[in-house]
């Protein structure tokens, strides 16, 4: 399965936009990128997913390279409530057996008044 | 929110002895899915379901079995559980899209 790498953790204030990295060099033509958040104590939330073009809905932006070798959640005005753990995921274009996601460690966000 | 409800969503138990885990939904969609998470680790599969009575293996399987009887319940089963299956087990079920899971609340499993 194609590898993900995302930073550890970063940090942002309140109000501000955040970018999140996520580099995915192995990357196949049919992988989609999907984005993730956990935050404490819950379960894992869908964020947004693209495969070629950026992509924007009510949560966030996907910035996704040329190459499609990385890609960039955005947060266009974090609040307190963004604090969590994003995951940058590889996966199917299909349910079941296509669309295993295999989630990292993923990067940390702490979000300051 | 999703229509996933899990059950019990804390449990205690001995090794040794079986436990099973609920996962209800109200969504009437296909595909669901079990995961695990333990600290140092992401979310591991354990087994998914793309219809009833079909399941699958998912990476770590070893000790778990899983029915289907219905669309709407997907049970988890350890027949005899184990101090290494300590851990946060979650229940997801695939989007009308099919692009995204939707996650249940969690079940924390602690056996002693």
């Amino acid at each position: 399965d194609a590898k993900t790498t995302q930073p550890n953790s970063m940090e942002s204030n309140e109000e501000e936009p955040v970018h999140l990295p996520c580099n995915h060099s192995t990357i196949s033509g049919t992988d989609y990128i999907h984005w993730y958040r956990q935050l404490p104590s819950q379960g894992p939330e869908y964020v947004i997913h693209g495969l070629t073009s950026n992509v924007n809905n009510r949560m966030a932006s996907l910035a996704i390279a040329e190459d499609r070798k990385s890609s960039t959640l955005i947060l266009h005005r974090a609040t307190l409530r963004d604090a969590a753990v994003y995951y940058c995921i590889l996966g199917g274009n299909r349910g079941g057996s296509n669309y295993k996601l295999t989630f990292g460690k993923g990067t940390l966000l702490t979000v300051n008044p | 929110d999703a229509g996933i409800t899990q059950s019990p969503r804390h449990k205690v138990t001995e090794t040794g002895t079986p436990v099973t885990l609920r996962c209800h939904q109200t969504e009437n969609h296909r595909y669901m899915y079990w995961y695990r998470q333990d600290p140092g680790h992401g979310l591991r599969l354990i087994h998914y379901s793309y219809g009833v009575k079909d399941t699958d293996k998912g990476e770590v399987s070893d000790g778990y079995s899983v029915s289907r009887s219905k669309t709407e319940d997907f049970l988890l089963t350890l027949e005899s559980a184990t101090s290494s299956q300590t851990s946060v087990y979650f229940c997801a079920l695939s989007g009308p899209g099919f692009y995204e899971q939707y996650f249940g609340p969690g079940t924390r499993l602690t056996v002693t």
